[in-house]
């Protein structure tokens, strides 16, 4: 199972970009990044899955280097409505192998 | 729509007791997993079916610990004889796919046992 490295927390200010760092060192040719966020008492969302480069939706922006070994999750502008625990996931579409989500990293947003 | 739902939310249980939650996953949605969710941590893959078809269950505990979808839709996760150390969150979720595919979560069952 490929691991992933994430800060514990991190603090940030109302209205500030944020880039929250995930390290898989071990990443597959297979395996895609996922990025999910978790709010109190609810069950993790999905926001956002990439494969290389740069993917961007409504919500955030995902920066993967060439080599894989790491992506960097971008929150523009971020609220108070972000503060969340967010996790960092490699895995394949395939099934065969379950998703780890280690601990996350706790965000703050600071008014 | 209607995403997947859990129940019941909150259940205290004594130590010894048997206890069933109940997941209800996106209509259509063939993958189903359940996870484990300790205070402060992240989920903790418990086991996977695909339709009725239980491909994974590396993540059980132990023998305690029981999923059945037998139709392909609604799960049950059974914990027999509870433990202290079964206080957790029980969280479900289902996908399309298997794998990395976005998964959709439950708001999770709250199991205390005393």
């Amino acid at each position: 199972l490929a691991k992933t490295t994430q800060p514990i927390s991190m603090d940030s200010y109302e209205g500030q970009e944020v880039n929250i760092t995930c390290s898989h060192n071990n990443i597959a040719t297979n395996d895609y990044i996922t990025w999910y966020q978790q709010f109190p008492s609810q069950g993790p969302r999905f926001i956002i899955q990439g494969y290389k480069t740069k993917v961007t939706n409504e919500v955030a922006s995902l920066f993967i280097p060439a080599d894989r070994k790491s992506s960097t999750l971008s929150l523009p502008r971020v609220s108070l409505s972000d503060t969340a625990v967010y996790y960092c996931l490699v895995g394949d579409l395939s099934g065969n192998t379950p998703l780890v989500f280690g601990k996350g990293t706790r965000l703050s947003v600071i008014a | 729509g209607a995403g997947v739902s859990q129940s019941p939310r909150y259940k205290v249980a004594k130590r010894g007791q048997d206890v069933a939650l109940r997941c209800d996953p996106i209509s259509g949605h063939v993958s189903l997993f359940w996870y484990q969710q300790a205070l402060g941590q992240g989920p903790e893959f418990l086991t996977y079916f695909q339709n009725e078809a239980q491909l994974d269950k590396s993540g059980l505990p132990s023998d305690r610990f029981f999923a059945e979808r037998p139709e392909g839709s609604v799960s049950t996760l059974k914990i027999q004889r509870t433990q202290q150390e079964d206080s957790a969150v029980y969280l479900c979720a289902s996908s399309l796919g298997g794998g990395a595919a976005e998964q959709f979560f439950g708001p999770g069952t709250r199991l205390t046992v005393l």
